[in-house]
């Protein structure tokens, strides 16, 4: 079947440091691929995408690049700030059309946590 | 500006009682969906409709329920016969066909807590 597997968090790191959070999918066609993040206490906010092979998502210093030989989409970011401290969830979705199919399935989020 | 509101932000019921959550979309997207979400297990799929008048059970739709009379609205129903109905619950939409560019805008979600 379809899913995402994220490298199991915590994730402690001091400020600016590098970020990396691995992210692997299983699809049976050709995915769309998002990160997506989520701040304490609140909903999920859109926070990059690729929708095809080689494609590179980038928004507020985070990239990811869709790697179709790997199955991957690695999130990113040279130097975190306290204020990255969060829930950051990979999620990818399969056909533009109606359906379950269409449907986005998340892996089980990795926490951030961005000491001063 | 456009939008999914949930509400109430914070909940509290007592054991036994039903209890529904609202979510409204001024979006004019054509699907919502309703996800739980528990510590350390990600978002979990509880109803999802794609039409007004139509929806479709999820990954652990048992003990709830849905509506979608308006394109705007999809409450959700937490009934006495959900076993461990304390969870974070947050709503979703989208744009039917077009998930693939765009995928979901998210509520910022409703705590339900039952005591």
């Amino acid at each position: 079947g379809n899913s995402v597997t994220q490298m199991e968090g915590p994730v402690t790191l001091s400020e600016e440091a590098f970020l990396t959070i691995n992210c692997t999918y299983t699809a049976t066609g050709y995915p769309s691929l998002f990160w997506y993040v989520q701040y304490p206490g609140e909903g999920l906010q859109l926070l990059l995408k690729a929708t095809k092979a080689d494609d590179k998502g980038s928004n507020k210093g985070f990239e990811a690049t869709y790697r179709k030989e790997t199955t991957s989409f690695h999130l990113e970011k040279g130097s975190v700030q306290v204020s990255d401290s969060a829930v950051y969830f990979c999620a990818l979705t399969l056909a533009s059309y109606g359906g379950s199919q269409g449907n986005l399935i998340f892996g089980k989020g990795t926490k951030l946590s961005v000491k001063p | 500006d456009g939008g999914i509101t949930q509400s109430p932000k914070y909940l509290f019921r007592k054991e036994g009682q039903n209890v529904t959550l609202s979510c409204e979309q001024n979006l004019n997207h054509d699907a919502m969906y309703w996800y739980r979400q528990d510590p350390g297990q990600g978002l979990r799929l509880i109803y999802y409709s794609q039409i007004v008048n139509d929806f479709q059970k999820g990954d652990i739709a048992e003990g709830y329920s849905v509506s979608r009379e308006k394109k705007e609205s999809f409450p959700l129903t937490v009934t006495s016969a959900q076993k461990n109905p304390t969870a974070f619950y947050l709503c979703a939409s989208s744009i039917e066909g077009r998930r693939i560019n765009y995928g979901y805008t998210f509520g910022s979600g409703t705590r339900l807590t039952v005591v």
